[in-house]
């Protein structure tokens, strides 16, 4: 199992650029998520699904969208990037109900820069 | 709202030496909680998940205490190693289908050689 991929692993934007950035799971986890990590700041969910066809919010939400076709699949997607977005960001996984005390495994990171 | 602490901050120890330190998170409703390691330039992994008053996990010279009628938890390193270094995370889980996790900020470990 690859387990939780993230892409890319760098990128620089322009501030009101859009872009996607790229999670996906191989552990037919139901529970996927986005965070943001800032010095000081701690992790900080964006977004998050319980399933295929349905996410909600997270405490950060606003700046950004995302989608759930898939059980694997799970982008997020910046709309008109701004400096404040500037962070590293970690997408997240757990197993469905049934292991109610499993962890979240983590993908590698994509550091985002907007200029 | 709730308010995952940890403490201390950050900690400078010697190779060799044996620490610990807290998490703390509101007594009631608790369901779980999850310790985290968080090495630099990495992603977290998780270390323990504990449920139950009075638990205690143990993985090597690592080990973690819970007290949930006092709402904290410790986590021990026994004769720390620089391979130690990182932060240590821990979160408040929520039950069932509600898989979102309260993050403290971190305990930041460095251990000198």
């Amino acid at each position: 199992n690859a387990g939780v991929t993230q892409t890319p692993k760098f990128q620089v934007l322009k501030t009101g650029q859009s872009m996607t950035l790229q999670c996906a799971q191989d552990m037919n986890h139901e529970y996927m998520s986005w965070y943001r990590q800032d010095p000081g700041m701690g992790l900080r969910l964006i977004h998050y699904s319980v399933g295929a066809g349905i996410t909600d919010q997270g405490e950060v939400p606003n700046g950004y969208n995302v989608s759930r076709s898939t059980t694997e699949d799970f982008p997020l997607r910046l709309l008109s990037a701004a400096p404040s977005q500037t962070s590293v960001y970690f997408c997240a996984s757990s197993p469905p109900p049934g292991i109610p005390y499993n962890e979240q495994f983590f993908g590698p990171g994509t550091r985002l820069t907007v200029l | 709202i709730l308010n995952v602490e940890q403490s201390p901050q950050s900690l400078h120890v010697q190779e060799g030496d044996s620490t610990n330190f807290t998490c703390s998170f509101p007594s009631s409703n608790f369901y779980a909680l999850h310790w985290y390691r968080w090495e630099t330039a990495k992603s977290p992994e998780a270390l323990f998940v504990m449920t139950l008053n009075g638990d205690e996990k143990k993985k090597g010279r690592i080990s973690a205490t819970l007290n949930t009628k006092e709402g904290y938890s410790y986590l021990y390193i026994k004769g720390s190693q620089p391979e130690d270094s990182a932060t240590y995370l821990c979160a408040l889980g929520g039950a069932g289908n509600n898989r979102k996790l309260i993050w403290g900020l971190g305990t930041s470990l460095a251990v000198n050689p």
